[in-house]
């Protein structure tokens, strides 16, 4: 079947602009991630979604950034007054439940000028 | 707190020779640790992973891992190494009670010579 899909795979932005990165989750996975993964870093976790809801958005930077899943499937994060400092690969990822695997999307590539 | 170490940035290992990249963790209990593979161009994928039970973890690939709690470390292994293996590993750990966080390590680029 389908794997998670991310959406666009690339996005170049202007500082200080806003952007919104999809994610598509496999069909029924209920848990979704998103991760930040920096030149040269390992992914570093942002937001956890059990459902409709963020079980875990201790790894959001700032109140600049934002995420939402509104019916359980499909997720966004936002990012607002881009910065150049968050220019990054964004990752995504979907579970059967907070435990079980993780199935990685390719990630969208920011680029904030 | 939680954290993840990968001492080895690069590895370079020739095809056919045996491979260990080493991770060392730091972690409150029991943890739940994972490897992963990153090839370019393609997502993370999921090698092997250790909840309980045997300390030795069977991998996809060949690869291999051994939980040893007495040195905090979850090292990976193989064999022998196919040219195809040369990619970027990461070791993670998580979650910590009470969240939903896994924490990744800062990655091994493996090359592999022919």
């Amino acid at each position: 079947g389908a794997g998670v899909s991310q959406t666009p795979s690339n996005k170049v932005t202007e500082k200080g602009k806003y952007v919104e990165l999809r994610c598509d989750p496999i069909s029924g996975h209920t848990a979704l991630y998103w991760y930040r993964q920096s030149l040269g870093q390992g992914p570093e976790f942002l937001i956890y979604f059990q459902g409709t809801g963020a079980a875990d958005d201790s790894g959001l930077p700032n109140d600049r950034f934002f995420a939402v899943r509104p019916e359980g499937s499909v997720s966004t994060l936002k990012i607002q007054r881009t910065e150049r400092g968050d220019s990054a690969v964004y990752l995504c990822a979907s579970s059967l439940s907070g435990l079980e695997t993780q199935y990685f999307g390719p990630g969208t590539r920011l680029l904030v000028l | 707190a939680q954290s993840v170490t990968q001492p080895d940035i690069h590895i370079t290992v020739s095809e056919g020779a045996s491979l260990e990249l080493r991770c060392n963790y730091s972690y409150g209990a029991t943890p739940y640790l994972f490897w992963y593979v990153q090839s370019p161009g393609q997502g993370l994928q999921l090698l092997l992973k250790y909840f309980s039970g045997d300390t030795l973890v069977q991998g996809i690939k060949g690869f291999e891992a051994e939980f040893k709690r007495s040195q905090s470390s979850f090292n990976l292994r193989k064999p022998s190494v196919h040219w195809s293996d040369a990619a970027e590993y990461f070791c993670a750990v998580g979650p910590a009670s009470g969240t939903y966080k896994y924490i990744f390590g800062t990655g091994t680029r493996l090359k592999v010579l022919a």
